[in-house]
C-alpha cells in the first residue's frame, strides 16, 4: 500500500539559510498535517491542511510557512533557519471521512549548523 | 485545552511477559479519537491501536490492546507476550478537529 512520502530525507543547512521539506499524503487522503520533532520530544504539531485549504495551527513559528498544492502535496518552507530548528520533520496524512488517524511518513531530518 | 499526559517515561518488560501503558488525557469533548503511536529507533511514526470515544469496546489489534475508561479520561495500552521488536517509544495521542495532541512519550525496553 502506498505511504507517506517526504523529501528530502535528510536536509543540512546554515543558519540564516532557507529549506523547503516536500510531502506526498497517501492518495485519496484529504488533510495534511506538519510536526516538528525534537532530539527526545514528543511530536509537536505545527499546521495542517485540509483540502487544500489551512485548517488548523499549532506552534509553527511565523519564519515557516506551508501550502498545499492542487496535486495534494504539501511543502513546508522555512527561512532564516536557527539552530534550533533542528529537528525531524514528520509529514502525516489522513482521511476524514474515515477514523482520523494520522500515517506518518519516514520524516525529514534538518540539521541547522 | 486538551493535554495529554503519560506519566511512566521509561518501563521495561521482560520478553514475552505483559506490560502496560498508561496515558491520561483532558478534553471537554464528548466525541474524538485516541491514538497509540510506536516509534522505534528508526523514529518512524508508527500507528497500534485506535478507539473511538463513542465506542464501549475496548479496542484490541492482535497483542496490543486497550483499556479505554471515558469517565475516568484514561486509556491505556497492554502488550502481550512481549516481543524484543515492541522495544521502542509510545506516544499517546488524541484527536481534536484537526490539531493531534501527543503525550511525552514512554520509552519500553524488552528484555530478552
Amino acid at each position: 500500500a502506498a505511504g507517506v512520502i517526504q523529501s528530502p530525507r535528510h536536509l543540512i543547512k546554515e543558519k540564516r539559510e532557507t529549506a523547503t521539506l516536500k510531502c506526498y499524503p497517501i492518495p485519496r487522503h484529504d488533510t495534511v498535517y506538519w510536526y516538528q520533532q525534537g532530539p527526545g520530544q514528543d511530536p509537536q504539531f505545527l499546521i495542517s491542511f485540509y483540502e487544500k485549504m489551512q485548517s488548523d495551527k499549532g506552534s509553527i513559528p511565523d519564519r515557516f510557512s506551508a501550502q498545499q498544492f492542487s496535486d495534494y502535496h504539501s511543502e513546508l518552507n522555512m527561512s532564516s533557519l536557527e539552530l534550533g530548528d533542528s529537528a525531524l520533520y514528520f509529514c502525516a496524512s489522513s482521511w476524514t471521512q474515515g477514523s482520523y488517524e494520522q500515517y506518518f511518513g519516514p520524516g525529514t531530518r534538518l540539521t541547522v549548523t | 485545552a486538551q493535554t495529554v499526559t503519560q506519566s511512566q517515561p521509561e518501563m521495561s518488560v521482560q520478553e514475552a511477559e505483559t506490560v502496560t501503558l498508561s496515558c491520561t488525557y483532558d478534553t471537554s469533548e464528548n466525541n474524538y479519537y485516541l491514538f497509540w503511536y510506536k516509534q522505534p529507533p528508526s523514529r518512524q511514526m508508527i500507528l497500534v491501536i485506535r478507539q473511538e470515544a463513542y465506542k464501549q469496546q475496548n479496542a484490541t489489534e492482535n497483542r496490543f490492546s486497550v483499556n479505554f475508561q471515558k469517565a475516568a479520561k484514561s486509556f491505556s495500552l497492554k502488550i502481550s507476550d512481549s516481543q524484543l521488536g515492541d522495544t521502542a517509544m509510545y506516544f499517546c495521542a488524541f484527536i481534536s478537529g484537526n490539531q493531534f495532541y501527543f503525550g511525552t512519550g514512554t520509552s519500553l525496553t524488552v528484555i530478552p
